[in-house]
């Protein structure tokens, strides 16, 4: 595996499920993000890690949950969603999250349609 | 408020030249990056523009204008594959990256 993974790519869930996305980065970066992607919106900025510390939670309910076990793997956890949680749910990883020039790879995004 | 603008859709024809623009208006800036997007997959690194100026890479080339807050991305030689969405994202004084809603750029045979 290279680059950023992420499982399931695609989830169906019912309002009153509990469901965790997985994403894992094989760039041995300390940073990783989760980002939620709505159709025809700016990418929002969920949640930050560094160093497996989380640095930034963008005002995001507490529906979602983030854990970081250790800087390659990073879950999001998820309960009691609504319908316009429904999205795409992308993870990336930076080599760090300060600094200027800060590439972020992405993995592929779980679609997640909350019913 | 932070912001970044860029159109919604463009089209384009196979072999031709394209140009996306993207201004923003943030709280400080610490470079400019585009990212490109197919349908269904991940954002993928383009360009990363910090000075003024033109960045040339291969057929992609990017543009700086700091004091107009002011971006482009041209696209030369346009091939179908390049059908996909352009992403703008600018980062802050806290390195944090604000993010354009996006280009979808359509290439016409």
């Amino acid at each position: 595996e290279t680059g950023v993974t992420q499982t399931p790519r695609h989830l169906v869930m019912g309002m009153t499920n509990k469901k965790s996305l997985k994403c894992e980065q094989h760039l041995g970066h300390n940073a990783m993000y989760w980002y939620k992607q709505s159709a025809k919106k700016p990418l929002e900025l969920m949640f930050v890690y560094n160093f497996k510390e989380q640095t930034e939670n963008n005002s995001v309910p507490s529906r979602f949950s983030p854990e970081c076990p250790n800087s390659s793997h990073l879950f999001l956890h998820l309960h009691t969603l609504q319908p316009e949680d429904s999205a795409l749910y992308l993870c990336a990883s930076s080599q760090d999250s300060g600094g200027a020039y800060n590439e972020q790879f992405f993995g592929p995004g779980t679609r997640l349609t909350v019913l | 408020g932070q912001n970044i603008d860029q159109p919604t859709e463009m089209t384009a024809t196979e072999g031709a030249i394209v140009q996306i623009n993207c201004t923003y208006q943030t709280s400080g800036f610490n470079g400019l990056f585009w990212y490109q997007q197919h349908a269904g997959e991940a954002p993928t690194f383009l360009s990363y523009n910090v000075l003024d100026g033109l960045e040339e890479k291969g057929r992609f080339s990017s543009f700086l204008s700091r004091s107009k807050g002011y971006s482009y991305l041209l696209l030369k030689e346009l091939q179908m594959k390049d059908s996909a969405s352009y992403l703008c994202a600018v980062m802050d004084s806290n390195y944090q990256l604000i993010w354009g809603a996006g280009t979808k750029l359509i290439i016409k045979p």
